[in-house]
């Protein structure tokens, strides 16, 4: 069954660094999405991106965050001067166009910020 | 924008028990809703979805049904086993490339 992977798994930073999470969506899905879950609480959409472009995000994806397709195959978050509230599991996904909207999540990077 | 919430947070049960879990959501626009699990440091792991168009769907010992004028939807577990035991999240969806709201999640643990 094909999978989303990230990298890496875990991620320690020192606040006020910035960090790149790295994600390699399914090969023939389009739509590519990040959340996060801060520990013990509900997932949280941040961004989604179709077409080179970002198509939606909340109101947690401020100018901190950033998102990139650098090549065929890889998708981005980066997260600029980090911060301690960003410690949290950020979750990749991906999706296929005009198939049962279904998400694949990635096994996610466990970001802690010190 | 689209607000989902679950109840309830936790739910114990027996072995072999049947377990619910509600949603609701609040956009009429919805109109996919899956459910996930989520073991302890795991990825959400889709195990049933349901769409608008539908108002019942079974997968063997699982089952969702939806309530599209009250904007509610079910999760129904029928016989639980202790590998049932998990974090349950519900969500709604607007279509490709759209936020999937999730619920606040319900702790299932079942003794046996």
């Amino acid at each position: 069954e094909p999978e989303v992977t990230q990298t890496p798994s875990h991620q320690v930073t020192q606040m006020g660094q910035e960090v790149i999470l790295r994600c390699v969506p399914i090969s023939n899905h389009l739509y590519f999405y990040w959340y996060r879950q801060i520990l013990g609480q509900k997932v949280e959409f941040l961004v989604s991106f179709y077409n080179n472009e970002i198509s939606e995000k909340s109101e947690i994806f401020d100018d901190q965050f950033s998102v990139e397709r650098p090549d065929g195959s890889n998708f981005t978050l980066k997260i600029r001067s980090t911060k301690l509230e960003d410690s949290a599991m950020y979750f990749c996904a991906s999706s296929a166009l005009g198939t049962a909207y279904g998400y694949t999540f990635g096994s996610g990077t466990r970001l802690t910020v010190v | 924008g689209e607000n989902v919430e679950q109840h309830p947070s936790t739910l114990s049960v027996q072995e072999g028990d049947s377990a619910v879990i509600k949603c609701t959501y609040s956009d009429s626009a919805s109109n996919y809703f899956p459910w996930y699990k989520q073991e302890l440091g795991k990825r959400p792991q889709l195990i049933i979805d349901i769409r608008s168009n539908v108002g019942e769907k079974k997968d063997q010992r699982i089952a969702v049904t939806l309530n599209k004028t009250a904007k509610h939807f079910s999760l129904h577990i029928t016989e639980t086993q202790p590998e049932d035991s998990a974090v349950y999240f519900c969500a709604a969806h607007q279509g490709a490339g759209t936020a999937l709201i999730f619920g606040k999640g319900t702790t299932l643990s079942v003794s046996s």
